[in-house]
């Protein structure tokens, strides 16, 4: 069995603070998704990353796949109380028929 | 866009009793799966499907059936329903193995008591 652990699994911080939530496993995955979600909600992909050591950015958000592609991070600059909810990784194998997901990082960010 | 659909949004059912929870997507999306999301634990994969008339078990299956007779739906069964089943169930799909991005529906609250 894959598994993906999430750290920390809860982070409150004030609006204008920086967060990292991160997502490791002894696992390759062929590709890495993180999710938000927001309550009564299904989980809205964010991104997908697939080539190890890879970068993306959305906006204030910077994601990092790791160079063995056994890991990633979630870096929020400036969080605003917009980008409150619970942050979830998940990993897609090669077969590519069925995700593995973390079990979440619920950020709260307080005005 | 409808997207992935599931209904009911909430049920009560009482120890014993069977229900079936619908999902349907418009997407033309080959696989479909359903998890079930508990407190601190994220998302655990019951079963998926990777297209019509193929279903196959994911982690905690047990208690549960599926079946995919057409590409749009993905009913989940209850066969005896038990306390343990208490949770949020999402139904999501994703365009095909390549493309494993999940689309979820709104997911179905579900209390057994």
């Amino acid at each position: 069995t894959q598994l993906l652990e999430q750290s920390p699994q809860f982070l409150s911080i004030q609006e204008g603070e920086n967060l990292t939530v991160y997502c490791n496993s002894s696992s390759v995955f062929s590709s890495l998704q993180w999710y938000r979600q927001e309550p009564g909600e299904g989980p809205v992909l964010l991104v997908t990353v697939v080539t190890g050591g890879e970068v993306k950015k959305l906006k204030r958000l910077t994601f990092q796949f790791g160079d063995a592609r056994k890991d990633s991070s979630l870096h929020i600059t400036a969080a605003q109380t917009g980008d409150t909810g619970l942050y979830l990784c998940a990993g897609a194998t090669a077969a590519g028929n069925k995700l593995t997901f973390g079990g979440g990082t619920r950020v709260l960010v307080k005005p | 866009n409808a997207g992935v659909t599931q209904t009911p949004k909430f049920q009560v059912l009482k120890t014993g009793q069977s229900m079936t929870l619908q999902c349907a997507q418009d997407m033309n999306h080959e696989y479909m799966s359903w998890y079930r999301q508990d407190p601190g634990m994220g998302l655990r994969l019951i079963h998926y499907s990777v297209g019509a008339g193929i279903t196959d078990q994911g982690e905690v299956p047990n208690g549960y059936n599926v079946s995919r007779s057409t590409t749009e739906d993905f009913p989940l069964r209850l066969l005896s329903a038990a306390p343990s089943q208490t949770s949020v169930y999402f139904c999501a799909s994703s365009y095909d193995r390549k493309n494993t991005e999940a689309f979820f529906g709104q997911g179905t609250r579900l209390t057994v008591v």
